[in-house]
């Protein structure tokens, strides 16, 4: 079993919908969670970080953590074609010195 | 102010050339981080630095990987005897290293090996 597993893509939406992108992990001892948006032949981008369980909003972008069920979402309202990419899950064990765990990615597109 | 920096941004060698990857992290970021993307995955780490020192190596595939951060700025990723499934885009990321399970880290543009 992979330490960061995402739902297998790819997703498409519609214009205007609600995207839903999710993400499990392993590790127990994880803390802190992260959401990677990465354009195709790009590096990856921070969009949003989670530490605690609960919802975490900034404008479009809603995250969701669950540490009992080991499980941590992202929702974009109102999709837009620009957000079409790769989108990376990413963790942070306890214990080690910050190092990233990414998740395999999940391709979304927005289709018009 | 300027991002992370890497070079070359492609480099294509043949098997069982050593090739050496060059990563400028931002201004006064302690902490560096290596990753290793192949095409279709998510980035798998290789290496961190927390100024010069090398305190995590746990991810380098094989002994053919060494990196290297002399004077705490600027860091190589060497490669020696290249082999077909080092192909991948290398990555660099650097962060302030203050908090370390919470701070952002920023990722360069990346090198594309390709070993024929």
């Amino acid at each position: 079993q992979k330490e960061v597993e995402q739902n297998s893509g790819p997703l498409s939406v519609p214009e205007g919908a609600i995207a839903s992108l999710n993400c499990t992990y392993s590790d127990r001892v994880s803390q802190s969670f992260f959401w990677y948006r990465q354009y195709s032949g790009k590096s990856p981008e921070l969009i949003m970080s989670i530490y605690s369980n609960g919802d975490k909003e900034d404008g479009r972008f809603t995250a969701q953590l669950n540490k009992a069920s080991q499980y941590v979402s992202l929702l974009i309202r109102d999709s837009q074609p620009s957000d079409s990419a790769t989108y990376l899950c990413a963790v942070i064990c306890g214990t080690s010195y910050g190092k990233l765990t990414f998740g395999q990615g999940t391709i979304l597109t927005v289709h018009p | 102010g300027a991002g992370v920096s890497q070079s070359p941004r492609y480099k294509v060698a043949k098997r069982g050339q050593d090739v050496a990857l060059r990563c400028d992290p931002i201004s006064g970021h302690v902490s560096l981080f290596w990753y290793q993307q192949a095409l279709g995955q998510g980035p798998e780490f290789l290496t961190y630095f927390q100024n010069e020192a090398q305190l995590d190596k746990s991810g380098l595939p094989s002994d053919r990987f060494f990196a290297e951060r002399p004077e705490g700025s600027v860091s190589t990723l060497k490669i020696q005897r290249t082999q077909q499934e080092d192909s991948a885009v290398y990555l660099c990321a650097s962060s302030l290293g203050r908090l370390l399970h919470t701070d952002t880290q920023y990722f360069g543009p990346g090198t594309r090996l390709t070993v024929l």
